[in-house]
């Protein structure tokens, strides 16, 4: 079946890279996603692979993927307090965004 | 747009009673889903809707009903409420089905069954 595993905590200071790892067991997986969610609040998007690429940037966010380990990391540059939040990897088989498997969400704490 | 709206925002039931959870969304959204999330767990999909009058099951769909009579209503009941249903339950939407089509969450309904 599908699982998602995720580290629970981070902790970095700010100014300092966070990285943020999630490995998965489907191996027919065709869209990895990464989540963020606030206290308080639902979950935003905030950027997914398709699992034919290796990496993919969007600004101050890294995503890599080794298909090969069916691993996935999620690297935050310039780490800033707003970022502190829990990020959640989660995994699509079907290549549809309305049934996801999530991980179980990693705490990231930044640290002035 | 006021986005994906879910009410109410917190609710307390003792075991037996039933409930409806509300959802709506004015973007137009094809696609719905129903997630729970408890500590430890991550999100758990309980139901989806891909259409107005069109629902499926998800991974965790015992003890919720879901009907999609509208494009902007997906509500979720709790038919005989149980402490094991006590949980964090979010509402997301989008307009299309596929990866590139942005999922959008509502802000939750926390629920404590006693």
């Amino acid at each position: 079946g599908e699982d998602v595993e995720q580290s629970l905590f981070l902790s970095v200071r700010e100014g300092d890279s966070s990285v943020i790892n999630c490995t998965y067991t489907d191996s027919s997986s065709t869209y990895l996603y990464w989540y963020k969610q606030e206290p308080g609040a639902g979950l935003q998007l905030l950027t997914y692979i398709f699992s034919n690429m290796d990496m993919k940037q969007d600004q101050r966010l890294t995503v890599l993927l080794n298909k090969k380990d069916k691993h996935l990391s999620l690297r935050i540059a310039d780490t800033q307090t707003g970022d502190s939040a829990i990020y959640f990897c989660a995994e699509s088989a079907g290549g549809s965004n309305y049934k996801l498997t999530f991980g179980k969400g990693t705490l990231l704490t930044v640290n002035p | 747009n006021a986005g994906v709206t879910q009410t109410p925002k917190f609710q307390v039931l003792k075991t037996g009673q039933s409930m409806t959870l509300q959802c709506a969304q004015d973007m137009n959204h094809e696609y719905m889903s129903w997630y729970r999330q408890d500590p430890g767990m991550g999100l758990r999909l309980i139901h989806y809707s891909v259409g107005a009058g069109i629902t499926d099951q998800g991974e965790v769909p015992n003890g919720y009903n879901v009907s999609r009579s509208t494009t902007e209503d997906f509500p979720l009941r709790l038919l005989s409420a149980a402490p094991s249903q006590t949980s964090v339950y979010f509402c997301a939407s989008s307009y299309g089905g596929l990866a590139g089509d942005t999922q959008y969450f509502g802000p939750g309904t926390r629920l404590t069954v006693l």
